[in-house]
């Protein structure tokens, strides 16, 4: 079993919807929580953070950490052809230093 | 642009060769990540240097050698080049190894061994 598992999708939505990204982990170390948004053949870039478990609001953006399932969430509202791109989750325990991610999930908003 | 800098950023080589990609971190992080991504693996962490020296190791292939230079740049050699060893490698920096979490990263190098 994979430390952080993701689905790969694609997943396509129409403009103006929300769309929800998961991730799971295995690893109960994990205290950093991170999504980062990758365009094609571009480097990630990070877009959320969170500190162990909650919710955290940037914009139209939503991070979920709930650390008793093991489970994250990333919530994009008015989604936009924009936001068409790959998204990662990646965490790190307290003490760790490297980022785990997992494989990223393709969305592709339509207008 | 993140303040991350990869050079080169496409390289087209042969099995058995050897190669080296450079990365220049943000003003002021004197921590160092090398990431490689293929399809199948996902953004896989090889290896990190804070400051010089070396910090962790991840799936680092034998093959496979980094170092961080007195003024922070890093490289990351690659030799006896294999065709599997073609994906893209990422370099990303940030300030701190400890609480600091905001990791950033460069455009990477997209490596091709034929």
């Amino acid at each position: 079993q994979k430390e952080v598992e993701q689905d790969p999708g694609p997943l396509s939505v129409p403009e103006g919807a929300i769309v929800s990204l998961n991730c799971t982990y295995s690893n109960s170390a994990f205290q950093y929580f991170m999504w980062y948004r990758q365009y094609s053949r571009k480097g990630p870039e990070l877009l959320m953070y969170t500190y162990s478990s909650g919710n955290k609001e940037d914009g139209r953006f939503t991070a979920q950490v709930d650390k008793s399932s093991k489970y994250i969430s990333l919530f994009i509202r008015d989604s936009q052809p924009s936001d068409s791109a790959t998204y990662l989750c990646a965490m790190r325990n307290q003490a760790g230093t490297a980022l785990i991610f997992g494989k990223g999930t393709t969305l592709s908003v339509s207008s | 642009d993140s303040g991350v800098t990869q050079t080169p950023k496409h390289l087209i080589t042969a099995t058995g060769q050897r190669v080296t990609l450079r990365c220049s971190p943000r003003s002021g992080d004197l921590s160092v990540y090398w990431y490689q991504q293929s399809l199948d693996q996902g953004l896989q962490f090889l290896i990190q240097y804070y400051n010089g020296e070396e910090r962790a190791k991840g799936n680092i292939l034998e093959r496979f050698s980094a170092q961080q230079f007195p003024d922070l740049h890093s490289e990351l050699n690659l030799s006896s080049l294999e065709l599997g060893d073609s994906a893209l490698y990422f370099c990303a920096s940030s300030v701190t190894t400890g609480g600091d979490t905001e990791a950033f990263f460069g455009q990477g190098t997209r490596l091709t061994v034929v």
